[in-house]
């Protein structure tokens, strides 16, 4: 069985001070890997797919890594527009039509 | 937002009563979901579309049903209502599922079965 384990569940940044969220994950077929950001009473927003061990992507303050156990989604000098829950998601080999989310990390920035 | 919407936004009905939430693309995707959200658990899924009339069972599926007779419109109803269907249900699509499914996710349902 799929299973996504996001840490820590909420994390508390001043502004301009760097960080990294976790997302372990086991899997059978990783077809992709999944960022996600949630503003209070809205939809997931769309960020990051990571495909394969090794992969990174970035945007803006945001840079998504991937390892064979483990995403990390780092964030570099947050302001406080970046507090939002970010959820990570993956699709496996077993059913690519349902991605299996973590029950994601609130960050709140402080200015 | 991908061109995705939701109605009604808000809902407050009563055990027993049918609801019909509506899911409305305009990206000409091809699969569409219906998920929902509770405190303490990830997004769940409920049902996918993989083309019209189309549909299958996602994770947590029993009380619902769904139907698409077009391929910009996605129904979830609960044919009645219970307490344990309050939550949050969003729509989600996706163009393809061989590269990932990256999914979009429309602004939400809330729904309030008293």
């Amino acid at each position: 069985e799929d299973q996504v384990t996001q840490s820590p569940e909420a994390l508390r940044l001043q502004e301009g001070e760097s960080s990294s969220l976790n997302c372990s994950y086991t899997v059978s077929g990783l077809r992709g890997l999944f960022w996600y950001r949630q503003d209070p009473g809205k939809g997931p927003e769309f960020l990051f797919t990571l495909y394969s061990a090794g992969e990174e992507k970035e945007k803006e303050r945001l840079k998504a890594t991937l390892t064979k156990k483990e995403s990390f989604l780092h964030i570099t000098a947050p302001k406080p527009e970046d507090s939002a829950t970010y959820l990570c998601a993956l699709a496996s080999g077993a059913g690519s039509y349902q991605l299996t989310f973590g029950k994601g990390t609130k960050l709140s920035v402080i200015p | 937002d991908a061109g995705i919407t939701q109605s009604p936004r808000h809902k407050v009905t009563e055990t027993g009563t049918p609801v019909t939430l509506r899911c409305h693309q305009t990206e000409n995707h091809r699969y569409m979901y219906w998920y929902r959200q509770d405190p303490g658990h990830g997004l769940r899924l409920i049902h996918y579309s993989y083309g019209v009339k189309d549909t299958d069972k996602g994770e947590v599926s029993d009380g619902y049903s769904v139907s698409r007779s077009k391929t910009e419109d996605f129904l979830l109803t609960l044919e009645s209502a219970t307490s344990s269907q309050t939550s949050v249900y969003f729509c989600a699509i996706s163009e393809f599922v061989s590269s990932g499914n990256e999914q979009y996710f429309g602004p939400g349902t809330r729904l309030t079965v008293t």
